[in-house]
């Protein structure tokens, strides 16, 4: 099946440091990454649509300067989270879409996750 | 906007028992709805999704457009069915963004 993974599985940092998270989808390619944020016991929020080849569409709220993202490739995208602080403590997930040909097939695979503590 | 709820943060079942985890949605449109678990210490994983209208490890969703609901059902638990279960939604066909809602903790008692 379909496997996405992330890199690191989880990040110290001191504050006003960058971070930056790999997603990679590692059997498929996936011209879609999203990204999002999961605060403990709390829901996923998506924070931004990332599409190889351009840029990434941020959801309402997300500081596109403070997390920047890249999908240089069909099989990786990076969050770089810039000048971190206490408040972006948090796990970040990814997902990949990996679409094959059916729009009924058309899923979105996620990865394990990073936990990011900015100290 | 689009909203998911699922009234239940935690639900305890006993093994054997039916279980059903609640999902309403708002929505004019025409969304697709999906089913995701995260079992312990896992990442999170399609269960079901009911444009396919199948049964996974025994798990069913109907889609109810006049209660905006797509509850997720099982007729008998089974211990492995303990988990994080949350209910998406996407809008359209197209659009590939996923809302989910806040989940339910699944706790099948022997």
């Amino acid at each position: 099946g379909a496997v996405v993974s992330q890199h690191p599985s989880w990040v110290i940092c001191k504050s006003g440091t960058s971070v930056k998270i790999e997603c990679r989808s590692l059997d498929f390619q996936a011209t879609t990454m999203f990204w999002y944020r999961q605060f403990p016991k709390q829901s996923l929020m998506l924070m931004a649509t990332s599409n190889e080849g351009s840029k990434a569409t941020y959801e309402q709220g997300v500081e596109k300067d403070k997390f920047l993202i890249n999908h240089a490739s069909l099989t990786l995208s990076t969050l770089t989270v810039t000048s971190a602080h206490p408040e972006d403590s948090s796990f970040y997930i990814c997902s990949a879409r990996e679409t094959s040909g059916r729009w009924d097939r058309d899923t979105q695979y996620f990865g394990p996750g990073t936990r990011l503590t900015v100290l | 906007a689009q909203r998911v709820t699922q009234p239940e943060k935690l639900l305890s079942v006993f093994k054997g028992a039916p279980v059903e985890l609640k999902c309403n949605y708002s929505y004019s449109g025409s969304p697709e709805l999906f089913w995701y678990v995260q079992y312990s210490r896992q990442r999170l994983q399609l269960l079901l999704r009911h444009i396919s209208r199948e049964s996974i490890k025994g798990f069913t969703a109907d889609l109810n457009k006049g209660e905006t609901s797509f509850h997720l059902k099982k007729p008998f638990a089974q211990e492995e069915d303990s988990a994080m279960y949350y209910c998406a939604l996407k809008l359209d066909f197209g659009n590939e963004k996923l809302t989910f809602g806040t989940g339910t903790r699944l706790t099948i008692i022997p």
